[in-house]
């Protein structure tokens, strides 16, 4: 079964760079036809995909956020990470990684979210 | 992008009875489109995909129809687990897209 847990500070100060990892178990990483995403929820609001990497390291993202987002694969470590720069209040949200399997589709399963909050 | 609109934004029901939520995309996205359920305090959980196939493990009383611009995930005979908030996402374009939600609330 696989499973997936976010990582990573809860606070971060405006115009740093926040960082997240993924821990990913019950599959390889880089196994064929994997898409691993970035979806983040502000508090009390909706959901917001923030972009995928394949399991060959190709990379998509949403152009709202495409100038200040990497994300990478760690495949020693069975893990992606989000790097997102720049950070203002706008970005505190709830952050969540999913998978999707075959096709950049829909989202399943998804990691119980961790919580970054931007503030001096 | 596609905008995605969900109605009503709180839906109040009585345990046993059905519940109805509507999903309207901006223009159309096939049958591209799934739902998901949401308690707080945890992630989202994949109900739906496809407009109309649920996902493994899911119960039948959870159906999904629709396609183009138009869909509808109805609830049959409310259970106490299925109080929260539900929400769908087009993956017919670039970038996916989700509804703001649609609470399912204890009448």
């Amino acid at each position: 079964q696989v499973q997936l847990r976010e990582s990573g500070p809860g606070l971060v100060k405006p115009s740093q760079t926040l960082s997240l990892t993924c821990s990913v178990s019950g599959v390889t990483i880089s196994s064929f036809g994997n898409f691993w995403s970035w979806i983040r929820q502000h508090p009390g609001k909706g959901l917001e995909w923030i972009g995928y990497i394949y399991y060959s390291g190709s990379t998509y993202y949403n152009p709202s956020l495409k100038s200040r987002v990497i994300i990478s694969l760690d495949t020693s470590r069975n893990l992606f990470s989000l790097r997102l720069s720049s950070v203002t209040a706008a970005d505190t949200a709830m952050y969540y990684c999913a998978r999707s399997s075959g096709q950049p589709n829909w989202f399943d399963p998804w990691g119980q979210g961790t919580l970054v909050t931007v503030s001096s | 992008e596609i905008l995605m609109t969900q109605s009503p934004a709180t839906l109040s029901v009585s345990p046993g009875e059905g519940a109805t939520l509507s999903c309207r995309a901006s223009e159309s996205v096939s049958s591209n489109l799934a739902w998901y359920q949401q308690k707080p305090g945890q992630a989202p959980r994949l109900l739906i995909y496809g407009a109309s196939t649920r996902a493994t493990g899911i119960p039948t009383r959870f159906s999904g129809i629709g396609s183009g611009t138009e869909f509808t995930l109805t609830i049959s005979s409310l259970q106490s687990e299925d109080f929260a908030v539900y929400y769908c996402q087009q993956y017919n374009n670039w970038p996916r897209t989700f509804g703001q939600g649609t609470k399912v609330e204890i009448k």
